[in-house]
């Protein structure tokens, strides 16, 4: 079954701090990972794409196909970080996104 | 702004009830996407359509129907509504559907409450 998880629903830290959120998926074939953002009373917009490998915000993430893993990393969190964030695979049959369950970011200043 | 339109913003309405929530893609876009975001559960793919043709079906109730009209807009029909029928409904739109992996762009969601 396809599936992604995203085991954080909160994931809160100080301004400056590393940030890491985590996603883990499912699907047999060759996945297409997306990350996602909603900022508070905004509309979804994609954040990064695994097959730009771009850096968009000062975020990456990185497709570990041997650990399923599409993780979203930034060296330093900015309060304006604070967010939703939610990782996404596409098949590509019909490119529908199966949503994980998203990750609360909370920058604290 | 991505240029998805949805009306309306937000809908009020008792159980049994049937209502029709409405999509306008972006400017040149085929394919049009339905998602409900509900607190139990998540953001869930409901139903594709691209040029005018369905093209995919998730996880949408037989209540719920969707259709595309020629000039590309969609429809999504909600009909003997429920209290767990109370969710934000998004519409996305990308410039091709089939085989390609396009970006998709959403709309602001229309929230629905059923009371």
């Amino acid at each position: 079954a396809q599936r992604v998880t995203q085991p954080e629903k909160l994931l809160s830290v100080f301004k400056g701090a590393p940030v890491e959120l985590k996603c883990n998926y499912s699907y047999s074939g060759s996945p297409e990972l997306f990350w996602y953002v909603q900022y508070s009373r905004q509309r979804l917009q994609l954040l990064l794409r695994h097959i730009s490998r771009e850096s968009i915000k000062g975020f990456t993430a990185d497709l570990n196909k041997g650990e399923t893993s599409f993780h979203l990393k930034k060296p330093f969190a900015q309060e304006e970080d604070s967010a939703m964030y939610y990782c996404a695979l596409s098949t590509g049959a019909t490119n529908k996104l199966i949503f994980g369950t998203g990750t609360l970011l909370a920058v604290q200043p | 702004d991505s240029g998805v339109t949805q009306t309306p913003k937000h809908l009020i309405t008792a159980t049994g009830q049937r209502v029709t929530l409405r999509c306008s893609p972006r400017s040149g876009d085929l394919s049009v996407y339905w998602y409900q975001q509900s607190l139990d559960q998540g953001l869930q793919f409901l139903i594709q359509y691209y040029n005018g043709e369905e093209r995919a079906k998730g996880n949408i109730l037989e209540r719920f129907s969707a259709q595309q009209f020629p000039d590309l807009h969609s429809e999504l029909n909600l009909s003997s509504l429920e209290l767990g029928d109370s969710a934000l409904y998004f519409c996305a739109s990308s410039a091709l559907g089939a085989g390609q992996s396009y970006e998709q762009y959403f709309g602001p969601g229309t929230r629905l409450t059923v009371t």
